[in-house]
Order: C-alpha cells, then structure tokens, then sequence
C-alpha cells in the first residue's frame, strides 16, 4: 500500500526550515527518500532500516518511528538548489517482502 | 565511469505497436527495477528482477513484458496490450534489496499517439 505524504506541496525563502512526513499503514522495514528535479531521475537522499539511527547530512536529515510507522525529513536553512519534488519510498517488514512503494511525492519550492 | 543508461531519451510510437525500452548498468548489480511515473503519481514498479533470468511483476505489470537475459540489461516492453501507455519510464539497479539504495537512469519519455 503506497504511503501518504504531507504536505503535498510547500514553498519556502532561502534559509527556511521544512518538515516532510512519511506515513505508512503497514510495519516498515526501512524506509527511502529521494529527491527529484523535473524531468531528472530520482537522487537518493538516504535510507533509514529498522532499529537504525536517525541519519543525515549537515542540513538534510529524516527520522523512522518505527512503532507508528512514520519517517520524517528535516531540511534546514533551506538553499535554492533543494527544490525538487522528494519521494518516501517504503519497505515492508514481511516475509519476502522485497518492494519499495512510493509516496506520490511533496513538491518543495525554495525562493530567494 | 559507472551508472545506467536509458534510451532512448524521448520515444514516440503510433498507438497499437509494441514497443522495447532499454535499460543497461555496468554498476554490478544485482537487482533491476522499472518503474512508471504519471503527474501527480510517483513512481509505480512495473517489474523487478533480483537475478538473471528471474522477474516478479509489481504493482502495475498488466501490458507490460521484461527479460534479463544478461546482468547488465534489463529491456522493457510496451505491449499493445497496455491501455494508456503514455508516461515517463524509469530503470533503477541495486546492489540487493530492502536495505539497499536504488539508483535511477535518466529516464524514457515515451509518447503514443
């Protein structure tokens, strides 16, 4: 089942902080984000396992509530070039489950 | 330099013809995907393959027909069958699966008119 993301859509000024939500109705194994500019492919951001650490990057870095089935990426004193639209990609923890479901997307539009 | 190639970039075919995307990875790695992305959609897997000669359909493989004949390529075949086949292709490989990043080619825009 594809999971929700929230907001679908926001806009930002250089130097804004944001917060995109993942959230799941099924146990998670792990949980991807990538983010993607128009007409590009996908840029794999991070990945976040079961009973792994919150992980980032300087100014990029998401969380994985295992027990509620959410991830959330944090992106701070945002910069022009962070526009994109930015995909959740979700494992489940079943047996042979093997899939990676896509979020239909949050579209982040950063302005000077 | 390693990564996947697509081609072509932009594709256009007349509607009622079959129609073969191609997707190649010298990156080594095991597991292949095709996905399908519409406005407003995200990304949904057509077919995935974690060894050659070996493929499981995903979400959406109705119309839709793969081989990995070979590790390196993994061709995508638009049949007639599928009923609204206008849409941006996406090809991904991964070094395994679950816990491991997927990394994409630049894609195939396909047309049918």
């Amino acid at each position: 089942q594809q999971p929700v993301q929230s907001p679908q859509a926001v806009i930002l000024r250089e130097g804004e902080d944001a917060v995109i939500n993942c959230s799941s109705s099924k146990a998670l194994y792990s949980v991807h984000w990538y983010r993607q500019k128009h007409g590009e492919a996908p840029v794999f951001l991070m990945i976040l396992l079961k009973g792994g650490e919150q992980k980032g990057h300087e100014k990029i870095s998401a969380s994985f509530n295992e027990k509620k089935q959410q991830s959330s990426l944090y992106l701070t004193a945002s910069q022009l070039s962070y526009s994109g639209t930015y995909f959740c990609g979700t494992v489940g923890s079943g047996a042979g489950s093997y899939q990676l479901t896509f979020g239909k997307g949050t579209k982040l539009s950063v302005i000077p | 330099d390693g990564g996947i190639t697509q081609s072509p970039k932009y594709l256009f075919r007349k509607e009622g013809q079959n129609v073969t995307l191609s997707c190649e990875q010298n990156l080594n790695h095991d597991a292949m995907y095709w996905y399908r992305q519409d406005p407003g959609q995200g990304l949904r897997l057509i077919y995935y393959s974690q060894i050659v000669n070996d493929f499981q359909k995903g979400d959406i493989a109705e119309g839709y027909s793969v081989s990995r004949e070979k590790k390196e390529s993994f061709p995508l075949t638009v049949t007639s069958a599928q009923k609204n086949p206008t849409a941006f292709y996406l090809c991904a490989s991964s070094p395994g699966q679950s816990g491991y990043e997927q990394f994409f080619g630049p894609g195939t825009r396909l047309t049918v008119l």
